[in-house]
């Protein structure tokens, strides 16, 4: 089983739209975790953090469930420019630190 | 925008040859990485470094090697590049914040080995 598994997608919605990743992680151990945003052949940009009290970014919203190992994306008000691969991120620390990252869930926002 | 810089952009170069990828930041973060990424695939860690005259292996193997003279400074060197070695090669860099890092990256360097 992958340490960070995400449905690749892709996740076609229109302009406007609400849409929702989802991302489950193997590593109990796992202290942080993140959005990172991908962009057809760039680097990754961090997008946001997630709290597990859940945290709000403009439309973005992040959630955390540690009980089920289960973390998720919110985008409300889709744009075109919202389109990109949504990597989740997950940290460990064991002495050191690494984060590991999920395959990324596409998104293509279209007019 | 964080100020992290990989040169060559883009590289194609035949087996056998050695290169070198750059890699540098002026953010005076301790920590630096590479990661390798194949198309449509995830990142995976080849190589860390906590500081000056650290050098990890991460968890993807790699037979690239590293070297950390310069706090700045994270060069990647393939002694003999192969066909297999084609991939995008991405170098990051994170300050300590106790146990959560955040990691900045550079642009990428796209290899293609012929």
């Amino acid at each position: 089983r992958k340490e960070v598994e995400q449905d690749p997608g892709p996740f076609n919605v229109p302009e406007g739209a609400t849409v929702a990743f989802n991302c489950t992680y193997s590593n109990s151990a796992s202290q942080s975790f993140f959005w990172y945003r991908q962009d057809c052949r760039k680097e990754p940009k961090l997008l946001m953090s997630v709290y597990s009290s859940g945290n709000e970014d403009g439309r973005f919203t992040a959630q955390l469930n540690r009980a089920s190992q289960y973390i998720s994306l919110l985008i409300r008000d889709s744009k075109l420019s919202d389109s990109a691969t949504y990597l989740c991120v997950v940290n460990r620390y064991s002495g050191y630190s690494t984060l590991t990252f999920g395959k990324g869930t596409m998104l293509l926002v279209s007019p | 925008e964080a100020d992290i810089y990989q040169t060559p952009r883009y590289l194609v170069i035949g087996t056998g040859k050695k290169i070198t990828l750059e890699c540098s930041q002026t953010m005076g973060h301790d920590k630096m990485y590479w990661y390798q990424q194949d198309p449509g695939m995830e990142l995976h860690l080849i190589h860390y470094s906590y500081g000056v005259n650290s050098t990890e292996k991460g968890d993807l193997s790699s037979e690239s090697t590293v070297s950390r003279i310069r706090t700045e400074h994270f060069p990647l060197t393939l002694e003999s590049a192969r066909p297999s070695h084609t991939s995008q090669y991405l170098c990051a860099s994170s300050e300590s914040r106790g146990r959560t890092d955040t990691q900045y990256f550079g642009p990428g360097t796209r290899l293609t080995v012929l």
